[in-house]
């Protein structure tokens, strides 16, 4: 069974900094394209940014280019977004989602077939 | 940018109707299109993909349909369970990957 298991959130002040970690079982994380997604208290869905299976493509959403950055072990099989400068605007549930294989096609965005239960981040003074 | 265009916001159908949402690319998106699900308080549930494609597990009510700009969700038999806000979301660009903003839907 394919888990996603979002960490990290919290409170932090505007300007603050925070990781979330996305741990993840149930397929072979190494051969898979992945994605965090957020979503503001009673707003829409928003994507934040994608990593390729190898790490060697990164994108960001232009709200969060140059602030966030992420990343993945796949020894470990985690998912990680580092996110500096935090705003009010930031103030969101985070979502770790699975993109689509990639080892064989090279990297294209894609859907999310599997999504973690996410990670609250609240950023207030 | 492409921007992504739902109607409606929302829409109150009764049980058995047959239900449509749209979503509209302000370009050609090929047939990049999903279709997500999120029923209230609940974590967002992929529904199809390729703009056609029902993924597995997904009740056979639910179909998808269109391609280039013009896209359509459709529920050929509203149930109970189906009350959620529908998401489309266009991935044909890896750079602006984009949500829809919504469709409540509620069982009147």
């Amino acid at each position: 069974e394919v888990q996603l298991v979002e960490s990290g959130g919290g409170l932090v002040k505007p300007g603050g900094s925070l990781r979330l970690s996305c741990a993840a079982s149930g397929f072979i994380f190494s051969s898979y394209s992945m994605n965090w997604v957020r979503q503001a208290p009673g707003k829409g869905l928003e994507w934040v940014s994608s990593t390729s299976s190898s790490s060697s493509y990164k994108y960001y959403a232009d709200s969060v280019k140059g602030r966030f950055t992420i990343s993945r072990d796949n020894a470990k099989n985690s998912l990680f977004l580092q996110m500096n400068s935090l705003r009010a605007e930031d103030t969101a549930v985070y979502y770790c989602t699975r993109g689509t294989t990639d080892i064989f096609t090279g990297y294209s965005p894609s859907h999310f077939d599997y999504w973690g239960q996410g990670t609250l981040v609240t950023v207030s003074s | 940018d492409i921007q992504m265009t739902q109607s409606p916001s929302s829409l109150s159908a009764s049980v058995g109707d047959r239900v449509t949402i749209t979503c509209r690319a302000s370009q050609g998106i090929s047939n990049y299109l999903a279709w997500y699900q999120q029923k209230p308080g609940k974590v967002p549930k992929l529904l199809i993909y390729a703009a056609s494609t029902l993924e597995s597990g997904v009740p056979s009510r639910f179909s998808g349909s269109g391609s280039g700009t013009d896209f359509t969700l459709t529920i050929s038999s509203l149930q109970p369970e189906d009350v959620a806000t529908y998401y489309c979301q266009k991935y044909n660009s890896a750079l602006s990957i984009t949500f829809g903003q919504g469709t409540r839907l509620e069982i009147k």
